[in-house]
């Protein structure tokens, strides 16, 4: 069975600075992985997605995710933090044998602080 | 164009009641899904659905049942709903089944049980 595993449940940041929110997975197999961003009363919107290639993968927003298979790792990070990234990131994970069922993390949320 | 739409957007009904909530995309996607996502932010899936085949969560009771009227269309019905029931459901879509595509999300439905 996959499972994704976000440790820092909260994430508090003041604007310019750098931010990095750690996803850890365990699947056996190749996976698809992914980060989703969920503003406040809004839905998950997709922020960048590795399938293959290119471990370092450059989403939307700024947003960049490094995947180190050794580490079973799929970091976010974003050199400089504006308020308006203030929100709930989710890590997904996808192994291509487990059908079409993605397994989320629980979950950063980030407050960042005008 | 809005891509995956859910109605209604919130849902206030009580106990014991049977509701219905429903999903469409007009992303050409051939699977559909519905998630769950409590008062803690965590997202749980409850199905994966295609023309051809329908894959439950074995966690979600059957008082739930997935209903696709076409290819395009997920909708959701609930039976003898339960205060646990609360939480906000999000409908998502893929492209291809058994393939890594990112799912895209719609806007979710408030679901409050009294």
């Amino acid at each position: 069975a996959q499972s994704v595993s976000q440790h820092n449940h909260h994430v508090i940041l003041s604007e310019a600075a750098s931010l990095e929110l750690g996803c850890n997975y365990s699947y056996g197999g190749t996976v698809n992985l992914f980060w989703y961003v969920q503003y406040p009363g809004q839905h998950l919107q997709l922020l960048l997605k590795y399938f293959s290639g290119d471990p370092l993968v450059k989403g939307i927003k700024g947003f960049e995710a490094e995947f180190i298979k050794s580490k079973f790792s799929f970091n976010l990070r974003k050199p400089s933090v504006q308020w308006s990234d203030t929100a709930e990131y989710f890590c997904a994970v996808k192994g291509n044998n487990a059908g079409n069922m993605l397994t989320f993390g629980g979950g950063t949320r980030l407050m960042v602080k005008p | 164009d809005t891509a995956v739409s859910q109605t209604p957007k919130y849902l206030v009904t009580q106990m014991g009641n049977d509701k219905s909530i429903k999903c469409e995309q007009n992303l050409g996607h051939d699977t559909m899904y519905w998630y769950k996502q409590d008062s803690k932010k965590f997202l749980k899936i409850m199905f994966s659905y295609n023309n051809k085949e329908l894959i439950i969560n074995e966690t979600v009771p059957n008082r739930f049942s997935p209903k696709s009227p076409d290819k395009a269309h997920l909708n959701l019905h609930i039976n003898s709903l339960e205060l646990g029931d609360s939480a906000v459901y999000f409908c998502a879509s893929s492209q291809r089944t058994g393939g890594p595509g990112a799912q895209y999300f719609g806007p979710g439905t408030r679901l409050l049980v009294l």
